[in-house]
This record gives C-alpha cells, sequence and structure tokens, in this order.
C-alpha cells in the first residue's frame, strides 16, 4: 500500500497569508493525486485533482504542484473560510489511500 | 444537480452487522463509480472500498475485505455497504463518495455515523 505523509500536521497563519501544504508519497504515483478540503460535521470536498487541476468552482488561489513522489498544495492568501483540514489521495495504485491530514487554523 | 443521500445514524452492538444505503440522484447509477470511505472520531479519512455499478466489480480494503460486502441495485439507483462482526475500532462516520473528474471523489454523501457499543 503506499502511504501518504503529509506536513505539517498542524499550520497556524492568519488571513492574507500563503499556506503550502505538503503530501510525500512512498513510491510514485505519477500525477494519480487529488487534494481535499474538509470543515468540521462536513463531508470533505474535491480541490485539485491529477496533482494540478482545480476541481469545478474552486477559487484560482487554490494551486496544486508536483509529480511522482512529491506535492503541495498551495493557498495564494488565506480567506476565513480556507481554514479547515486537508487530505491528500492517491488513486494510482490499488488499495486508495489518504494522508492523514494537515490542519490549518488561524493564528 | 448531483445528489447522494445516505441512510441515518446507527447504533449497533458489538459482533452485529450493518448496511448503509446511498441513493443517487441527477444522474445513472451506472455511469459512475462509487466509493466509500470512513472516519473514525477525532481521526482522518480511511478508504474502504469501492463498486462498479454497471458490472457489479468491487474492491476493498485489505484490512476489511474478509467483513465487508458492497453491492449496488440499479433499480433502486442506489449503493449499500454492508460490514459485519463489528467491533468498537468500526464507529465512524461512513461516507459514500462518486467518481467525477479523472476517477477521484468529486460528489459526497452526507455522511452516516456509526456507533459500535455494548
Amino acid at each position: 500500500e503506499i502511504v501518504l505523509t503529509q506536513s505539517p500536521a498542524t499550520l497556524s497563519l492568519s488571513p492574507g497569508e500563503r499556506a503550502a501544504l505538503s503530501c510525500r508519497a512512498s513510491q510514485s504515483v505519477s500525477s494519480n493525486l487529488a487534494w481535499y478540503q474538509q470543515k468540521p460535521g462536513q463531508a470533505p470536498r474535491l480541490l485539485i485533482y491529477d496533482a494540478s487541476n482545480r476541481a469545478t468552482g474552486i477559487p484560482a488561489r487554490f494551486s496544486g504542484s508536483g509529480s511522482g513522489t512529491d506535492f503541495t498544495l498551495t493557498i495564494s492568501s488565506l480567506e476565513p473560510e480556507d481554514f479547515a483540514v486537508y487530505y491528500c489521495h492517491q488513486r494510482a495504485n490499488w488499495p486508495d489511500s489518504f494522508g492523514q491530514g494537515t490542519n490549518l487554523d488561524i493564528k | 444537480q448531483v445528489h447522494l443521500v445516505q441512510s441515518g445514524a446507527e447504533v449497533k452492538r458489538p459482533g452485529a452487522s450493518l448496511k448503509v444505503s446511498c441513493k443517487a440522484s441527477g444522474y445513472t447509477l451506472t455511469d459512475f463509480a462509487i466509493h466509500w470511505v470512513r472516519q473514525a472520531p477525532g481521526h482522518g479519512l480511511e478508504w474502504v472500498g469501492w463498486i462498479s455499478p454497471s458490472d457489479g466489480n468491487t474492491k476493498s480494503s485489505e484490512r476489511l475485505q474478509d467483513r465487508l460486502t458492497i453491492t449496488g441495485d440499479t433499480s433502486a439507483n442506489t449503493a449499500y455497504l454492508e460490514l459485519s462482526s463489528l467491533t468498537s475500532d468500526d464507529t465512524a462516520v461512513y461516507f459514500c463518495a462518486r467518481e467525477g473528474v479523472r476517477y477521484f471523489l468529486e460528489y459526497w454523501g452526507q455522511g452516516t455515523p456509526v456507533t459500535v457499543s455494548s
């Protein structure tokens, strides 16, 4: 099973700042990686697929980069509604796997 | 509009079995695969399994495959997750999700909380 390791576990920033979240895979997943945002009591929401493509309706301040084993989700200027938990997800090899999440909270 | 509506919260005794439904609307169930993902209290997301409703093909996580059954009823446009021999470790919110762009999980149900307790 491919293990996805996200860092940092918690990131404390202020609105307007730039956030960079990391996801590292234990073996190459090519570009078969997505990012999701989850708020308390809600289902996850797809943000980025294929490592760098924004899903429908996702604001341009969200961007993804990387391929192989190292990936980054960048939020260029944090809005109050962006404070949430973020997960990466690989579909390159069965079984699917998720990272353990990064909690982005308000400083 | 695509919607996935799941059945309600469940409380089960250890050793019992669970069945959760996921009713799809706004599209035909056979057109897209459905995944199940669970989240234990205070924890992250765990992939549980997948069904291709068009041919009934399924895959499950190795950890759960001996206890897990995923099915689809095309006449009801509904997918189901069944989990047997429940333990307290199965306490979680169970989500169904539909593949969308490039096979990632674009549409999600609201989640079904499941508590296993004696």
